[in-house]
């Protein structure tokens, strides 16, 4: 079955690149139709959507984060990767990636990682 | 961006109850809609995609309706593991958004 799985640093400094991995199982991330999400929830508080990339690679971003953020593939490893650059502490949020196929929502969730940005 | 509204924030309601939620868009999001349940330290769960279309295996005690600019989600005969909190998310765009969630509490 698909699963997903993130993971990457549990604390970052202000101002620093916080790189975060998924690695998907179980699944293509080069089928027709597929998407491959962020999303983010800061202790608390509600889910924000963060970035996707889809089965061309073609990539979106959250319009109020979109320069900070960059998502990219690598096939070869199964893995969609997330950068962040400088962070800040209102950045502290688990991080979820997700999947979504065709005209579904996002049917397969990792479990999330933490990560708290801290001098 | 699309701006999802939820209501209310905050329910409570008892076992047995029936409870509806509303999402509101700020645009025509035809019926790319999905609804998500959440419980604390987990992930979200997929419940309904398009609207109102039930994912395989969830209760059919839950239900979603609307399309457009306004949608509902209803829970029928609550049970105990429904005290959850539940999200909207539109998929119209390319821009998702996720409304701000409703707890429902005992």
């Amino acid at each position: 079955q698909a699963t997903l799985r993130e993971s990457g640093p549990a604390l970052v400094k202000p101002r620093q690149t916080l790189t975060l991995t998924c690695t998907v199982s179980g699944f293509s991330l080069s089928e027709s139709g597929m998407f491959v999400t962020w999303i983010r929830q800061p202790p608390g508080k509600a889910l924000e959507w963060l970035a996707l990339i889809d089965w061309d690679g073609d990539t979106y971003y959250s319009t109020s984060l979109k320069n900070r953020l960059t998502i990219s593939r690598d096939t070869s490893k199964d893995q969609v990767v997330l950068t962040m650059t400088n962070v800040d502490p209102v950045d502290t949020a688990t991080y979820y990636c997700a999947r979504r196929f065709s005209r579904w929502g996002m049917d397969v969730w990792g479990q999330g990682t933490t990560v708290a940005v801290s001098s | 961006d699309i701006q999802m509204t939820q209501s209310p924030s905050t329910l409570a309601a008892s076992v047995g109850d029936t409870v509806t939620i509303t999402c509101r868009a700020s645009q025509n999001i035809l019926d790319w809609l999905a609804w998500y349940q959440q419980k604390p330290g987990k992930a979200p769960k997929l419940l309904i995609s398009k609207a109102s279309d039930l994912e395989t295996g969830v209760p059919s005690r839950f239900s979603g309706t609307g399309s457009g600019t306004e949608f509902t989600l209803t829970i029928s005969s609550l049970q105990v593991d429904d005290f959850a909190t539940y999200y909207c998310q539109q998929y119209s765009s390319y821009q998702y958004t996720f409304g701000q969630g409703t707890k429902l509490e005992i």
